[in-house]
């Protein structure tokens, strides 16, 4: 059963263009939830997906960010306009179906570094 | 704001020893409890859990105590060995949110 698969490992953009990160949920998880890592702090949650739903993009930047969850294939981030703070670790993670009450283990791939030069 | 902190950045212990690892929060809302091994270059790897209603979690060489009147929680890994080396992350939520929200982390570093 493979795990939560993330690529590319390594993205290397220029200030001003885009980066699309993909995530593919291990088997059996419908839930989707992406971080960013600065250096030297922990995750931050940046949004929340379910198969073709935002459920919470609370922590994710209101311009140039979009993430997306579609019926077949992996979970995209989006970032256009790179600029150099966009240089960071995203880590997606996976969860099975939650039920309500139910803290749910988030299970994570090995995440994307972007270096914006 | 902080919600979550690890105020030692690294710790250093000896192999068959007991490592300690400490995490301190701010939002008396949260009710469940993770802590997360990271090796570099791979993502967290979920460790050990603890929900607000317990004052103690075990599992192996692992056990998380959780104080909620001190609002502190601590990782104990007993004996320690070369391959706990990692940063470990302590993680929060409430009312059971799926944000995860995290401490900086503690750099653990096994001495044999």
């Amino acid at each position: 059963n493979a795990g939560v698969m993330q690529n590319p490992r390594h993205l290397v953009r220029r200030r001003g263009q885009e980066a699309r990160l993909r995530c593919s949920p291990m088997k059996g998880h419908s839930h989707v939830y992406w971080y960013r890592q600065l250096p030297e702090e922990g995750l931050k949650f940046m949004v929340y997906l379910q198969k073709e739903n935002i459920i919470d993009e609370s922590g994710m930047p209101k311009e140039r960010f979009s993430a997306e969850f579609p019926k077949e294939g992996p979970s995209i981030l989006r970032i256009q306009q790179v600029v150099r703070g966009d240089s960071a670790a995203y880590f997606c993670a996976s969860s099975p179906p939650r039920l309500a009450g139910d803290h749910n283990e988030q299970f994570f791939g090995p995440g994307t570094r972007l270096t914006v030069l | 704001d902080q919600q979550v902190k690890q105020n030692s950045p690294s710790l250093s212990v000896q192999e068959g020893r007991i490592s300690i690892l400490n995490c301190d929060y701010t939002n008396s809302m949260f009710d469940y409890f993770l802590w997360y091994k990271k090796y570099p270059a791979e993502g967290p790897t979920f460790l050990i859990s603890i929900s607000s209603i317990k004052d103690k979690n075990e599992d192996g060489r692992f056990t998380v105590f959780l104080n909620k009147s001190a609002k502190h929680l601590s990782l104990h890994i007993v004996p320690s060995q070369p391959g706990d080396s990692a940063v470990y992350f302590c993680a929060a939520s409430r009312d059971s949110n799926y944000q995860l929200i995290w401490g900086a982390g503690t750099k653990l570093i096994i001495k044999p």
